[in-house]
């Protein structure tokens, strides 16, 4: 089960949007509404912050938002705050019953 | 409040073996699917493995499958990794994460360093 695809870094402003992509294949994003985005500081456990391509658990700002399209997921972040400097990784579930991570993107708020 | 703790990890050399532990506290244990993941230093997230609430199903990465070994015991609230064989690529920080309804992780735990090395 190969790694999803993400870019290994993005940027953007305080204040603008920005968008991570996760792209992955028939037999996972593809094929399931089962992806979801985790928030990773340096050092800390990661974070759920998007289940189920589109869902917020509890306490998650509305700044975070997910979507698919196709084989391809995305986590878009509106109104950027520097404390959202942080990895961002996408996982999904696959066809063969088990999970698989993607690459992680380094975020940077400039 | 939910909590995982893990334990175990260490100083190992290559070929050696290793048992972390997983305790779970603050919510009924048995109901959870439970996994394992790892980050080795410097790199991305990497899913190991799979038991469900009642641990009759079981899964692993083909990377992983046949050194590792996962189980729980319900009764303790604990779930475990057992490794075998390992080597140098398997440092890394192991992680506990609970499953909830559907596969993704809502909780993990603080992470168990394991260091592969003569």
């Amino acid at each position: 089960q190969s790694a999803l695809t993400q870019p290994a870094s993005v940027s953007g402003s305080p204040g603008q949007s920005i968008t991570i992509s996760c792209t992955g294949t028939s037999s996972d994003v593809g094929s399931y509404n089962f992806v979801s985005w985790y928030q990773q500081y340096p050092g800390k456990a990661p974070k759920l912050m998007i289940y189920e391509v589109s869902n917020r658990p509890s306490g998650v700002p509305d700044r975070f938002s997910g979507s698919k399209s196709g084989n391809t997921a995305s986590l878009t972040i509106s109104g950027l705050q520097a404390e959202d400097e942080a990895c961002y990784y996408c996982s999904s579930y696959t066809r063969s019953r088990t999970r698989v991570f993607g690459g992680g993107t380094k975020l940077t708020v400039l | 409040e939910v909590q995982l703790v893990e334990s175990g990890g260490g100083l190992v050399q290559p070929g050696g073996s290793l048992r972390l532990s997983c305790a779970a506290s603050g919510f009924i244990f048995s109901s959870y699917s439970m996994n394992w993941v790892r980050q080795a230093p410097g790199k991305g997230l990497e899913w190991l493995s799979y038991i469900s609430g009642d641990g009759t199903n079981i899964y692993y990465a083909v990377s992983v499958k046949g050194r590792l070994t996962i189980s729980r015991d319900n009764a303790r609230n604990s779930l475990y990794l057992q490794m075998n064989s390992l080597r140098d690529e398997d440092t890394a920080v192991y992680y506990c994460a609970r499953e909830w309804a559907s596969p993704f992780f809502d909780s993990w735990g603080q992470g168990a360093l394991v260091t592969v090395s003569s």
